[in-house]
């Protein structure tokens, strides 16, 4: 596609549920980020794609928090039974490679959990 | 593991003025991205250093990086309303491994 998609963009939920958000990178964009900014913060590192493997999930907060993707195109993070502190902005971005490359991000997925 | 860290966390300046902000790195810095964000939106790509003492302009906007590769400032020059965002550094985190960190941000407004 143009750039980097995003779906949904907002997401309320009740804690506890699980949740899935969507991220449509460039076509042919092998590198794919995921990011979280809450509200005030900066951007904090999820989980990097190369790929369809993640050479680092470092940044994913708990066990809850998972993230796959395959066809080496969408990926999906899912968070299980959301809890309050993970409303955030979730930004997803691509590269072409993933080194020395500039990102192109997505509009971010708004999420709040009651 | 490298941390950014930018300064001031939050600027006003008047329609006009020049400013400055300023991102600092722990270690050294393979690459030093600057991007920009409005309220809502994601984040726009300004401009990536990757040589020491390397500056680059884009219309009113300069960025740094200094020789010892630690340090990287954003210059506007005459600012306008629309400059108004937060500014975020970038790098990578792990020396050359595509994991990019990034800064606290700098918010900064305009005032017409």
């Amino acid at each position: 596609g143009a750039g980097v998609s995003q779906s949904p963009s907002n997401k309320v939920t009740e804690k506890g549920k699980d949740v899935e958000l969507r991220c449509d990178p460039i076509s042919g964009h092998t590198a794919l980020y995921w990011y979280r900014q809450s509200l005030g913060q900066g951007l904090e590192f999820l989980i990097y794609f190369q790929g369809n493997s993640a050479p680092d999930k470092s940044g994913l907060p708990s066990d809850r928090f998972s993230a796959e993707r395959t066809g080496g195109s969408v990926s999906t993070l899912t968070i299980q039974r959301t809890q309050q502190e993970d409303s955030a902005v979730y930004l997803c971005a691509s590269s072409l490679q993933g080194t020395n490359e500039k990102l192109f991000f997505g509009s971010g997925t708004q999420l709040s959990v009651l | 593991s490298q941390e950014l860290e930018q300064s001031p966390q939050s600027l006003i300046v008047q329609e006009g003025k020049n400013l400055t902000i300023n991102c600092t790195s722990s270690k050294t810095l393979y690459g030093l991205y600057w991007y920009k964000q409005k309220y809502g939106e994601g984040l726009i790509f300004l401009m990536m250093l990757q040589k020491g003492g390397e500056e680059k302009s884009h219309e009113k906007i300069t960025a740094k990086l200094d020789e010892k590769k630690q340090q990287s400032s954003l210059h506007i020059t005459a600012s306008q309303p629309s400059h108004a965002g937060i500014y975020l550094c970038g790098a990578d985190g792990s020396g050359n491994t595509g994991k990019l960190i990034f800064g606290q941000g700098t918010t900064l407004q305009v005032k017409p």
